[in-house]
């Protein structure tokens, strides 16, 4: 348990379906994240979150569009994917600098996405 | 721009054996540093982290790791692995002036029992 919660664990979709991530967080945290993670590279970050608001877009693809309604959830809306966005999908939370912060993440079990 | 190199993409190791994984940066302002693990499976979790003070950290499960700023690295080390250890280890280091993690390639480690 880590207090970051991602659903659905597995999602195998076609190039035409649109189908979201979910992400919730139980830590207090006020800045959340998405995360690609492929095999051989390093992780990359596509989106950030302050307070509900998007600090960065990491030039990530239109088909990927998220959403935080709050401070505890977050959205990855996913729609005419291709193959090559087959990837682990993490979600992570922190504290936002400014509030003694370190920038240190805690880490969903993340979303294993199949684009087929 | 800031970077991440990790040395060895796989590392297969006997049980018992010394592990050291290398990890350098460059940056030259002040840093914080981290290393996670993800085991088989797993979500990524916080092996263990330097912000400041003694540059020699230790984490959780009998790992350490010596930040030597001189030589931008953040080495991390365990003086006899175990099968459980075998895992993925991810080197990651952000400046103080942005909080933005940039990641290494990651370290794939098998302990062969």
């Amino acid at each position: 348990e880590t207090g970051v919660t991602q659903t659905p664990r597995h999602l195998v979709m076609g190039m035409t379906n649109k189908k979201s991530l979910k992400c919730e967080q139980h830590l207090g945290h006020n800045a959340m994240y998405w995360y690609k993670q492929s095999a051989k590279k390093p992780l990359e970050l596509m989106f950030v979150y302050n307070f509900k608001e998007q600090t960065e877009n990491n030039s990530v693809p239109s088909r990927f569009s998220p959403e935080c309604p709050n401070s505890s959830h977050l959205f990855l809306h996913l729609h005419t994917l291709q193959p090559e966005d087959s990837a682990l999908y993490l979600c992570a939370s922190s504290q936002p600098p400014g509030q003694g912060a370190t920038g240190e993440l805690f880490f969903g079990e993340g979303s294993r996405l199949t684009v087929l | 721009a800031q970077s991440v190199s990790q040395h060895n993409h796989h590392v297969i190791l006997s049980e018992a054996a010394s592990l050291e994984l290398g990890c350098n940066y460059s940056y030259g302002g002040t840093v914080n540093l981290f290393w996670y693990v993800q085991y088989p499976g797993q979500h990524l979790q916080l092996l263990l982290k330097y912000f400041s003070g003694d540059p020699l950290v230790k984490g959780i499960k009998g790992f350490e790791a010596e930040f030597i700023k001189s030589k931008f690295s953040f080495n991390l080390r365990k003086p006899s692995v175990q099968w459980s250890d075998t895992a993925e280890y991810f080197c990651a280091v952000n400046a103080h002036s942005n909080y933005q993690l940039i990641w290494g390639a990651g370290t794939k480690l098998i302990i062969k029992p």
